[in-house]
């Protein structure tokens, strides 16, 4: 079973619409991360979280430690949000990154 | 906003030659990570780096790999004989290991090509 799971696969969205992508992982953590990769593949970080919420622009992220569960909403979306969104967790604020398998998002026009 | 660099963006090579990816971390941070990315699958863990030393590398880390710190500000992987299967994206990353503003800073990473 992998340590970190993420739905949808894949999503495609019109542009303006609420999107949610949600994270789930079975391992006690300290940090959940939310990680952004273009085409091109240049990972760019989003949110390091470890309980709450957090907010910047058209994102936010939350996590749920006792569920063991994350979202990341994306607000009136625009296709320049299309990338893959990864998840990853690590189990201490220094411990390697252990990534989900990303959810790829396509933004329409 | 600091950042981690890496060098070169691409780099193609011949099979069995030995290649060096170059990184520069964030200059406060004290942990230092290589990951690698092949295409169409999820990043995977490769090592990390503490005070001078490995303090954890996964299965795909063996001898053909090896890292180093060799001055104040770089920190680099070797990969030795290159296979074809070594074909990836490498990323490099930093952190204070304090979380917060310390937290996790990826590179944008070098795409290694095996010929």
């Amino acid at each position: 079973k992998n340590e970190v799971e993420q739905s949808p696969q894949n999503l495609t969205a019109q542009e303006g619409e609420f999107i949610t992508i949600n994270c789930s992982y079975s391992v006690g953590i300290s940090a959940l991360h939310w990680l952004q990769q273009h085409p091109g593949g240049g990972i760019v970080s989003l949110f390091m979280l470890s309980s709450g919420k957090k907010k910047h622009g058209r994102l936010i992220a939350t996590i749920n430690i006792q569920e063991k569960h994350s979202s990341l909403h994306i607000t009136a979306s625009h296709p320049r949000d299309s990338a893959v969104y990864i998840c990853a967790v690590s189990k201490t604020s220094y411990d390697k990154v252990i990534f989900g398998p990303g959810t790829s998002l396509s933004v329409i026009p | 906003e600091p950042e981690v660099t890496q060098t070169p963006s691409h780099q193609v090579t011949q099979m069995g030659q030995e290649v060096i990816l170059r990184c520069v971390p964030i200059s406060n941070h004290l942990y230092f990570y290589w990951y690698r990315q092949i295409l169409g699958q999820k990043v995977e863990f490769l090592v990390s780096f503490y005070n001078n030393e490995i303090s954890e590398k996964s299965e795909i880390f063996d001898d053909q790999f090896s890292v180093e710190r060799p001055d104040g500000s770089n920190f680099t992987l070797k990969i030795r004989s290159t296979k074809l299967e070594d074909s990836a994206m490498y990323f490099c990353a930093s952190s204070g290991g304090t979380g917060g503003a310390d937290g996790y800073t990826f590179g944008s990473g070098t795409r290694l090509t095996v010929v």
